[in-house]
């Protein structure tokens, strides 16, 4: 069966524009995880949602940055006015139940983004 | 506030010996533990896990040691393989929260 997709695999964006990366999840899985990669570190948590409920938000970095869920199934991450120390790769994960960490979460390829 | 850790950015095995990935952890309400592999381009992908109520756990030729006390934790490979050439990451997570808090990863080179 399919895995998680995203979409775009590459963006390269000027400073101070705005983005918006999309995950589209195994289908079926309730809970939705975005993490961010910088390079030669690995994956930070950004934030979860239990179907289209955001349930954590502790790791975005700034208000420049905010995702939604809002039919629970596909979700993107929108970072407005982008700073060079955005890039990394954007990695969204799935799973397909919510209570814990037990349940395994499947990744999708990620997107790289380049901020000039 | 690095909780956790993998101190070894690289190692390198010979084909068929072991190859021992190492992890240390700060955050003592850790208590679930797993191991990822990335190859290039590609998303991490779930190896094998331990609670903490065990010491150890095994699937195959990979097997996963922790030691509370110590707060460090270890990933045995078994012979070792050419295709396990990848980045390996350490993450853990505490009870009720959904969320993993990755190492830096240590890239693994099996040498045939």
């Amino acid at each position: 069966g399919a895995g998680v997709s995203q979409s775009p695999r590459y963006k390269v964006a000027k400073r101070g524009q705005d983005v918006a990366l999309r995950c589209d999840p195994i289908s079926g899985h309730v809970s939705l995880f975005w993490y961010q990669q910088a390079l030669g570190q690995g994956p930070e948590f950004l934030t979860y949602f239990q179907n289209e409920a955001q349930l954590d938000k502790s790791g975005l970095p700034s208000d420049r940055f905010f995702a939604e869920r809002p039919e629970g199934s596909v979700s993107t991450l929108k970072i407005q006015r982008t700073q060079q120390e955005d890039s990394a790769v954007y990695l969204c994960a799935s799973s397909l139940l919510a209570g814990g960490p037990y349940n395994e979460q499947f990744f999708g390829p990620g997107t790289r983004l380049t901020v000039l | 506030d690095q909780q956790v850790k993998q101190n070894s950015p690289s190692l390198s095995v010979q084909e068929g010996r072991i190859s021992i990935l190492n992890c240390d952890y700060t955050n003592s309400m850790f208590d679930y533990f797993l191991w990822y592999k990335k190859y290039p381009a590609e998303g991490p992908t779930f190896l094998i896990s331990i609670s903490s109520i065990k010491d150890k756990n095994e699937d195959g030729r990979f097997t996963v040691f922790l030691n509370k006390s110590a707060k460090h934790l270890s990933l045995h490979i078994v012979p070792s393989q050419p295709g396990d050439s990848a980045v390996y990451f350490c993450a853990a997570s505490a009870s009720g929260n959904e969320k993993l808090t990755f190492g830096t990863g240590t890239r693994l080179t099996i040498i045939p």
